[in-house]
């Protein structure tokens, strides 16, 4: 399997711009979760979907974060409008049941707002 | 509001020692705890689970648990310069079905193994 996949690796915008980061679960996966990372405040759940239905966004930090899952292949996170403070590292997993089970990280997306 | 404390470190350990993590929680309802690995400009990847109290051991590491005093602890005996990586300790939130199973990260330790 190829893993979690993620796009684009590295995203360089301007203030104000609309964002859209991409993921593709694992196979069979019926758990996607998007996080983000900073230095300051380590990694945090964003949101996660069961069977492409949102089941908890209480993590994102506003209305200007939404997220999709439009069917089990592929999901999007979308920031609009951007701001610097939003540059951190934005990361996908899934996983295959809930719980105890290993959550499989992508390679994340750096995102860097000027 | 529930917390995972972790010392960021960083932690320097002579190469072939022991290296020793500790993580305490703050949710007494907390069921579900791991270990991720993270290198430094990678995703974390997850290397120990633990679910009961005492120890599971796995390879070099070493997971322990104590739920009644609410700490997680890794070793990682034989340390060696390849486990230079931050650390990160994560329990799961159990209180609500919405929440079961949602994990919480500590800031992450980090670890530097010096030959």
């Amino acid at each position: 399997d190829a893993g979690v996949i993620q796009s684009p690796r590295h995203e360089v915008t301007e203030m104000g711009q609309e964002v859209t980061l991409r993921c593709k679960p694992i196979s069979g996966h019926d758990y996607l979760f998007w996080y983000r990372q900073t230095m300051m405040r380590g990694l945090e759940l964003l949101i996660y979907f069961n069977n492409n239905v949102p089941i908890d966004d209480s993590g994102m930090p506003e209305d200007r974060f939404s997220a999709k899952m439009p069917n089990a292949s592929f999901s999007t996170l979308k920031i609009q409008p951007s701001e610097p403070r939003d540059s951190a590292v934005y990361f996908c997993a899934s996983s295959l049941i809930w719980g105890q089970e290993t959550q499989y990280f992508g390679p994340g997306t750096r995102l860097l707002v000027l | 509001q529930k917390e995972v404390e972790q010392n960021s470190g960083p932690l320097s350990v002579p190469e072939g020692a022991i290296a020793s993590l500790n993580c305490t929680y703050s949710d007494r309802g907390s069921q579900s705890f791991f270990w991720y690995r993270q290198y430094s400009g990678k995703s974390p990847e997850l290397i120990m689970s633990i679910y009961s109290n005492g120890d599971k051991e796995d390879g070099r590491f070493t997971a322990q648990l104590n739920k009644a005093s609410q700490y997680v602890s890794l070793l990682i005996r034989d340390s060696q310069p390849s486990d230079s990586a931050t650390y990160l300790c994560a329990v799961t939130d159990e209180r609500t079905t919405d929440s079961w199973g949602k994990l919480q990260f500590g800031a992450g330790t980090q670890v530097v193994v010096t030959p």
